[in-house]
């Protein structure tokens, strides 16, 4: 149980397209989701909070107008990389607490985005 | 905010020999200690946590320890195998969010 989707596991598209990654809770709702950044070698990095009915909550030297984030219902976040461009090549991550705020967040298969 | 520290970057040794890695953290307020091991191109798998209401915690051949007053916290394997290669990543809690430390690569040498 506590299965967390994440759609699509890969993308390559050209500079400039804009780029949606979905992250759904399959079997628990989640009033919260993060999302998060992975370049290559490096470690994961918060990029923002995610919060069902509100506005998300970004982290520190990460732009919101870049990084759209969409948390509409209790089981679906998404991410927007507006106008991406090859530095906005990264794996990107989400996560979530099948029971609110009690730990562990279980994590998705990520997704590796490619801009050419 | 919380800042975790992780050392080594990397980190070789022979199969059968102990791995150890450290961590520290700066917020005081953090509580929740988990680690995991990624492998290339997947998500970070959770091998362990501890909770800051205990000291040490061991699940097999994985063990951690937690040393609140200083700050510090290390995950210990013993009796490593082929298949303990990868990337290992401690975390902390900052509230309800988890920040991650740089990683440590391990490997295994046969």
């Amino acid at each position: 149980g506590a299965v967390v989707s994440q759609h699509p596991s890969w993308v390559i598209c050209k500079s400039g397209t804009s780029v949606k990654i979905e992250c759904r809770s399959l079997d628990f709702q989640a009033t919260t989701m993060f999302w998060y950044r992975q370049f290559p070698k490096q470690s994961l990095m918060l990029m923002a909070t995610s919060n069902e009915g509100s506005k998300a909550t970004y982290e520190q030297g990460v732009e919101k107008d870049k990084f759209l984030i969409n948390h509409a219902s209790l089981t679906l976040s998404t991410l927007t990389v507006t106008s991406a461009h090859p530095e906005d090549s990264s794996f990107y991550i989400c996560s979530a607490y099948p029971r609110q705020g009690i730990q562990p967040q279980h994590f998705g298969d990520g997704t590796r985005l490619s801009i050419l | 905010g919380e800042n975790v520290e992780q050392h080594p970057s990397t980190l070789s040794v022979q199969e059968g020999d102990s791995a150890v890695i450290k961590c520290t953290y700066s917020d005081s307020a953090s509580n929740y200690f988990p680690w995991y091991k990624q492998e290339l191109g997947k998500r970070p798998q959770l091998i362990i946590d501890i909770r800051s209401n205990v000291g040490e915690k061991k699940d097999q051949r994985i063990a951690v320890t937690l040393n609140k007053t200083a700050k510090h916290f290390s995950l210990h394997i013993t009796e490593t195998q082929p298949e303990d290669s990868a990337v290992y990543f401690c975390a902390a809690n900052r509230d309800d969010k988890i920040i991650f430390g740089k990683g440590t690569r391990l490997h295994i040498l046969p």
